[in-house]
């Protein structure tokens, strides 16, 4: 299995400018989870979905920020405009079954650099 | 708000040595888990520990669950240099939807 794949691994933008993450998830895992790491607030919890439906955004920090699973095998997180404070690396994350009650498996994340 | 704080946050020991961080958490928790992240990469599952659980083993990897503490301990014995890594503990709740919550996490700096 090629694990869970996010693109792009790098990405470079102006303030202001759209960006949109993409992953694909682990064929079969019905649980998908978007994280964002930063050094000041660690690892936070953006969205996540079960069988394609979102099921809590709370941590979705505005309006700017939108997440979509259209089907169980691609994802994407966009950013419409976005600001440098959204600088940070973003996590796909998938899991079988339960949520919480199984691991999850990270993808190698989007380095996310707003100038 | 963070669920689970790890200390320290950051650890350096000689190969050889055993590794031992703390993760202590603030409400009731269905199950505990630890990842490891390498730097520049994504968060690994090393293992999972579930509420009705005191000790779990996984090769050198020893996990300790204790509730009525709301704390775990997580110890790599006889470190390597490969052991370098960033450790994190992530919660779920019992009240809670089906999440997981991470810690700020450990820096553990294995020296050759």
């Amino acid at each position: 299995d090629a694990g869970v794949i996010q693109s792009p691994r790098h990405e470079v933008t102006e303030m202001g400018q759209e960006v949109t993450l993409r992953c694909k998830p682990i064929s079969g895992h019905d649980y998908l989870f978007w994280y964002r790491q930063t050094m000041m607030r660690g690892l936070e919890l953006l969205i996540y979905f079960n069988n394609n439906v979102p099921i809590d955004d709370s941590g979705m920090p505005e309006d700017r920020f939108s997440a979509k699973m259209p089907n169980a095998s691609f994802s994407t997180l966009k950013i419409q405009p976005s600001e440098p404070r959204d600088s940070a690396v973003y996590f796909c994350a998938s899991s079988f079954g339960q949520g919480s009650r199984q691991k999850l498996f990270f993808g190698s994340g989007t380095q996310l650099s707003v100038l | 708000s963070q669920q689970g704080e790890e200390d320290p946050q950051a650890l350096s020991i000689q190969e050889g040595e055993n590794a031992t961080m703390n993760c202590s958490y603030k409400t009731s928790i269905n199950n505990l888990q630890w990842y490891r992240q390498n730097s520049g990469r994504g968060l690994v599952h090393l293992i999972l520990i579930r509420s009705n659980e005191r000790e779990k083993h996984s090769g050198r990897l020893r996990v300790t669950l204790d509730t009525s503490k709301k704390s775990s301990s997580l110890l790599i014995t006889a470190s390597r240099a490969a052991d370098t890594a960033s450790y994190f503990c992530a919660t779920d709740l019992i009240q809670g939807a089906q999440k997981l919550v991470f810690g700020q996490g450990t820096r553990l700096t294995i020296n050759p």
